[in-house]
């Protein structure tokens, strides 16, 4: 995940405050998409991007929105954060889509109290 | 909703051991399977790629496809403490989208 970073790495918050997440590469790769990671539940995916303000829903997008105003960056918010929204927060980016192969990031772990 | 099925473990083999991991799927017109290994508090990283029925071989790692019974497997050779990890399996779910299986617990005893 060498070039691959999100911050914050660690965040507490409270009910109903608005959360943003960040992940921002220096591969210059195309596709990039945010994960959550449960226990019981492994990985889902929340939204992804195809390209600069291109991006689409995945399986759990529900309370969760994201934007892609360059390349490098990919922005997660939680617009009113809730304690089922504690959850460890995954980035991965994507070369090519024929190719299907994902790096991640080192991850943001959310806890919503 | 494409499934990836894969037994929560944890496996537990002995160090020197082949460890064999396995991974169903349910979409049979699925074409290309990925293997990741997550240690425990880190990120998923990819470790095998396979396209094709048959074996994939790189080092101690060996991948099998078998698109008629819809498996994949990852069999580690000569398994060391350092492989005690999560493996996940994952397949493409949609236009540049993989979806994965829970993970299978490999915990290797000195």
């Amino acid at each position: 995940d060498a070039g691959i970073t999100q911050s914050p790495r660690h965040k507490v918050t409270e009910t109903g405050t608005p959360v943003t997440l960040r992940c921002h590469q220096t591969e210059n790769h195309r596709y990039m998409y945010w994960y959550r990671q449960d226990p019981g539940h492994g990985l889902r995916l929340i939204h992804y991007s195809y390209g600069v303000k291109d991006t689409d829903k995945g399986e759990v997008s529900d309370g969760y929105s994201v934007s892609r105003s360059k390349t490098e960056d990919f922005l997660l918010t939680l617009e009113s954060a809730t304690s089922s929204q504690t959850s460890v927060y995954f980035c991965a980016i994507s070369e090519t889509a024929s190719s299907y192969e994902q790096y991640f990031g080192p991850g943001t772990r959310l806890t919503v109290t | 909703q494409k499934e990836v099925e894969q037994n929560s473990g944890p496996l537990s083999v002995p160090e020197g051991a082949i460890a064999s991991l396995n991974c169903t799927y349910s979409d049979r017109g699925s074409q290309s399977f990925f293997w990741y290994r997550q240690y425990s508090g880190k990120s998923p990283e990819l470790i095998m790629s396979i396209y094709s029925n048959g074996d994939k071989e790189d080092g101690r790692f060996t991948a099998q496809l078998n698109k008629a019974s819809q498996y994949v497997s990852l069999l580690i050779r000569d398994s060391q403490p350092s492989d005690s990890a999560t493996y996940l399996c994952a397949v493409p779910s949609g236009y540049s989208t993989l979806t994965f299986g829970k993970g299978t617990m490999l915990l290797v005893s000195p």
